[in-house]
């Protein structure tokens, strides 16, 4: 067990629906990462927040976004969801702001239909 | 462009044939290699850091070793409950930061 805890564990939805994902960091890390997983792309980095400030970006969609709350828990907001967004989505925490070691969450696995 | 390559796809060894599984990384800068390990439908699993040439790590059956190149994992006397997906990451210096780039894994089975 990480520490790290994410929900919900499955989600279901149809295209063109909006869901949220929700993330709680290791007791005492200030950093979250969002990372997509699917079979063809591997693990694909999204945003990082650190202390709830965001910090870094990757290839996240337009369509997706995120943010980290005082207490440092983070969610993941999907919307105008379609087939491709089918994917493990895994939450990481991390100590300080600059990456380093990286704790990973259960992940949330997501079914667009 | 940065690129972490791993090798083989996938790897099948008998109970306690040892190994290595192999990461090459092509980046401007090296921060630090990651490697983690993954079951079916759970998250990575974090097992080493490793930061400059040089370096190796150890835990268990386990042993992770860098160059400037590549780092390699070295599996000794591997038993059924090592099986599972080994993943490898970089952080580029001057990338964005805690941005992790992955290769896609080393699926290892180990037969008893």
């Amino acid at each position: 067990d990480s520490g790290v805890t994410q929900t919900p564990k499955h989600l279901i939805t149809a295209t063109g629906q909006r869901v949220t994902l929700r993330c709680s960091p290791r007791s005492g890390d200030l950093s979250v990462y969002w990372y997509q997983q699917s079979l063809d792309q591997g693990l694909q980095f999204l945003i990082q927040y650190y202390n709830g400030e965001e910090r870094a970006k990757g290839n996240i969609l337009e369509r997706f976004s995120a943010q980290q709350f005082p207490d440092l828990h983070s969610e993941l907001n999907l919307s105008s969801l379609e087939l491709g967004d089918s994917a493990l989505y895994f939450c990481a925490s991390s100590v300080g702001g600059g990456g380093g070691d990286q704790f990973f969450g259960p992940g949330t696995r997501l079914t667009v239909l | 462009e940065d690129q972490v390559t791993q090798s083989p796809e996938a790897l099948r060894l008998q109970e306690g044939e040892s190994s290595s599984l192999n990461c090459s990384y092509t980046v401007s800068g090296l921060r630090g290699l990651f490697w983690y390990r993954q079951d079916p439908g759970k998250g990575p699993e974090f097992l080493f850091t490793l930061y400059s040439a040089g370096e190796e790590k150890e835990k268990e059956r386990l042993k992770a070793t860098l160059t400037k190149k590549e780092s390699f994992l070295h599996i000794t006397a591997p038993k059924p409950e090592d099986s599972a997906t080994y993943l490898c990451a970089v952080q580029a210096v001057g990338g964005s930061q805690g941005n992790l780039i992955f290769g896609k894994g080393t699926k290892l089975s180990v037969k008893p």
